[in-house]
């Protein structure tokens, strides 16, 4: 079955450690997409890509990296830079504009302490 | 950017009884989508309008965009412990991303 896999599912990192999230897919979509979900809240987007070796910025990009080397695979690294890491993290993919929209992974539980 | 405003932001309800939740955008919209969030899972996708005064249906949850495509509803009919869960809207914004709205928790007494 198609579909998105995150792993690991629960991780947990001393402060001042960076830390990667895996996100791939074998959906054959184009664009994929960082969100960050606290508590009782909305989405908030980290980075996106819609090409492979091309990436933007989202609304929260601060302290955070990714990289869109294969098609498949879109890894989130949280810096030591980033002030509250400690969230759940979603990833998503879409088909090319996301109008058929989009498919999410089960999500990482990331707690820094 | 793009922003949504989702109303209620909670709500409770007896099994049996209906569900509105709503999106409001100061800006008209070319899309919105709605998704459902299970409680301790993931968004999943549920359906996407696009025409102004759009209906769509699936089951029990009726789905509408506005005539002047700058509000959107979702309603459940008769709602069942199986509709728990934290419903959310979202739109497109430049480069074809989606802005998620802040969601709607929906907790059913059964």
């Amino acid at each position: 079955d198609g579909g998105i896999t995150q792993s690991p599912k629960y991780l947990f990192r001393k402060e001042g450690q960076n830390v990667t999230l895996s996100c791939e897919q074998n959906l054959n979509h184009d664009a994929m997409y960082w969100y960050r979900q606290d508590p009782g809240q909305g989405l908030r987007l980290i980075y996106y890509s819609q090409i492979v070796n091309d990436f933007q910025k989202g609304d929260i990009a601060e302290g955070y990296s990714v990289s869109r080397e294969k098609k498949e695979s879109f890894p989130l690294t949280v810096t030591s830079a980033q002030k509250n890491p400690t969230a759940f993290y979603l990833c998503a993919s879409s088909a090319r504009g996301g109008h058929y929209g989009y498919t999410f992974g089960s999500g990482t539980r990331l707690t820094v302490v | 950017g793009q922003q949504v405003m989702q109303i209620p932001q909670y709500q409770h309800v007896q099994e049996g009884e209906d569900f509105t939740t709503y999106c409001n955008s100061s800006t008209t919209l070319s899309n919105i989508q709605w998704y459902k969030q299970r409680p301790g899972g993931h968004p999943v996708f549920l359906i996407q309008l696009v025409k102004s005064g759009e209906v769509k249906k699936q089951k029990r949850l009726t789905f509408q965009f506005g005539e002047a495509k700058k509000n959107s509803s979702l309603h459940i009919t008769a709602t069942q412990t199986t509709d728990v869960g934290t419903y959310f809207c979202a739109v497109e914004t430049s480069g074809s991303r989606l802005t998620f709205g802040e969601g709607t928790q929906l907790t059913v007494n059964p």
